[in-house]
């Protein structure tokens, strides 16, 4: 199993563009989220989703759009990109029925200049 | 959701144990308490969780205090690959599957 992958994985961006951010895991995971960390900070939920067609917001959604076509991958874009959203993005996905850990992907490191 | 306080940063020396504590002092009976940690340029990693009993995995052990106000993450022998930022976060029994971080303790492994 490959776990929790993200793409890309650097990437920069100018002030008022636009990109999506992909998460995919092959465990069969109801539960995905996604996360910010800048710098020196824990990390914060921006979005997540308990199953394939739901969606929810975190604790910091705004400038942040997602969707959960399929079960596995959940997508996190940016409509009109700002220097705020300077940051790593994580994504991570959990079972619910067991649920003792989220699995986290290696994160996506966004410039935005 | 309830809070967490831990030190900004510990050190230790390589082979010896670790101690790395955590107050929670508005812990809820549906609170469990979950240990996160992450290597540098790399995403968290599950470390080990617990209820109202101490808890011991591969990775390290878990001491609840009896009121459930504080635990410990111990470490019995760290390694240089030890060294991290450590996450201790409350999580709600059939609540939110939410984890909310806090900025965590970084440890240094001397060797």
């Amino acid at each position: 199993n490959a776990g929790v992958t993200q793409t890309p994985k650097f990437r920069v961006l100018k002030t008022g563009q636009s990109m999506t951010l992909l998460c995919a895991q092959d465990m069969n995971h109801e539960y995905m989220y996604w996360y910010r960390q800048d710098p020196g900070m824990g990390l914060r939920l921006i979005h997540y989703s308990v199953g394939e067609g739901t969606t929810a917001k975190g604790e910091v959604p705004d400038g942040y759009n997602v969707s959960r076509l399929k079960k596995q991958n959940f997508l996190l874009g940016l409509e009109s990109a700002a220097p705020s959203q300077t940051s790593v993005y994580f994504c991570a996905s959990t079972v619910v029925r067991d649920y003792y850990e989220q699995y986290f992907g290696p994160g996506t490191r966004l410039t935005v200049t | 959701d309830a809070k967490t306080t831990q030190p900004n940063s510990m050190e230790s020396n390589e082979e010896e144990p670790v101690h790395l504590p955590c107050n929670h002092s508005t812990i809820s009976g549906t609170d469990y308490i979950h240990w996160y940690r992450q290597l540098p340029s790399q995403g968290p990693e599950y470390v080990i969780h617990g209820l109202t009993s101490n808890v011991n995995n591969r990775m390290a052990s878990l001491a609840i205090a009896e009121d459930r106000k504080s635990s410990t993450l111990i470490l019995h022998r760290a390694t240089l690959r030890d060294a991290a930022v450590y996450y201790c976060i409350l999580r709600m029994i059939r609540g939110s599957e939410k984890l909310v971080f806090g900025k965590g303790t970084k440890l240094t492994v001397n060797p």
